[in-house]
């Protein structure tokens, strides 16, 4: 079992609608989770993070984590087609090593 | 100042061949990674500089892997002898001291074994 979940979908939304992307993991050292977005050929690009549990927002990305359930989530509002991304979850203990999940794969239909 | 950036952008080898890949992290950055992602996955750790110091290479798949950052800036990651199983997209991460939670990529090398 990996240490760290995500489904990969793909996942399909109409434009304006709320998305729900989600990870699960099994390491309780994590204490940094982050979400990263990646375009097609680009690098990952830090979106947001969250220290330990509790809720964080961000314009239209709100990220959740719920330690207890070893469960992270990304919301995001208003979707938009500029969203179609792949969506990766990452945690961290705080040192060197950063686990990521599989991506989920993201498409926004105008 | 301008991101991570890496090169070359693709490479394509023949197996058996070394290869050569380069990461210039974001300047002022201590902190550099680099990683390796398969297609459909995420990027998959294989080594963390902390200015010229390697202080975790334990995710280098094999002893044909070696990665160097000798003046504590540019970081070159190596491939000897070159399998079609190396063929990924590797990616160059940097961040400020301690701060791995806020790591920023470059777009990444794209190697393929032919």
């Amino acid at each position: 079992q990996k240490e760290v979940e995500q489904d990969p979908g793909p996942l399909s939304v109409p434009e304006g609608a709320i998305v729900s992307l989600n990870c699960t993991y099994s390491n309780s050292a994590f204490q940094y989770f982050m979400w990263y977005r990646q375009y097609s050929r680009k690098g990952p690009e830090l979106l947001m993070y969250t220290y330990s549990s509790g809720n964080k927002e961000d314009g239209r990305f709100t990220a959740q984590v719920d330690k207890s359930s070893k469960y992270i989530s990304l919301f995001i509002r208003d979707s938009q087609p500029s969203d179609s991304a792949t969506y990766l979850c990452a945690m961290t203990g705080g040192y060197q090593k950063v686990t990521f999940g599989t991506g989920t794969k993201l498409q926004v239909i105008p | 100042g301008a991101g991570v950036s890496q090169s070359p952008r693709y490479k394509v080898a023949k197996r058996g061949q070394d290869v050569a890949l380069r990461c210039d992290p974001i300047s002022g950055h201590v902190s550099l990674f680099w990683y390796q992602q398969a297609l459909g996955q995420g990027p998959e750790f294989l080594t963390y500089f902390q200015n010229e110091a390697q202080l975790d290479k334990s995710g280098l798949p094999s002893d044909r892997f070696f990665a160097e950052r000798p003046e504590g800036s540019v970081s070159t990651l190596k491939i000897q002898r070159t399998q079609q199983e190396d063929s990924a997209v590797y990616l160059c991460a940097s961040s400020v001291r301690d701060r791995v939670n806020e790591q920023y990529f470059g777009p990444g090398t794209r190697l393929t074994v032919t």
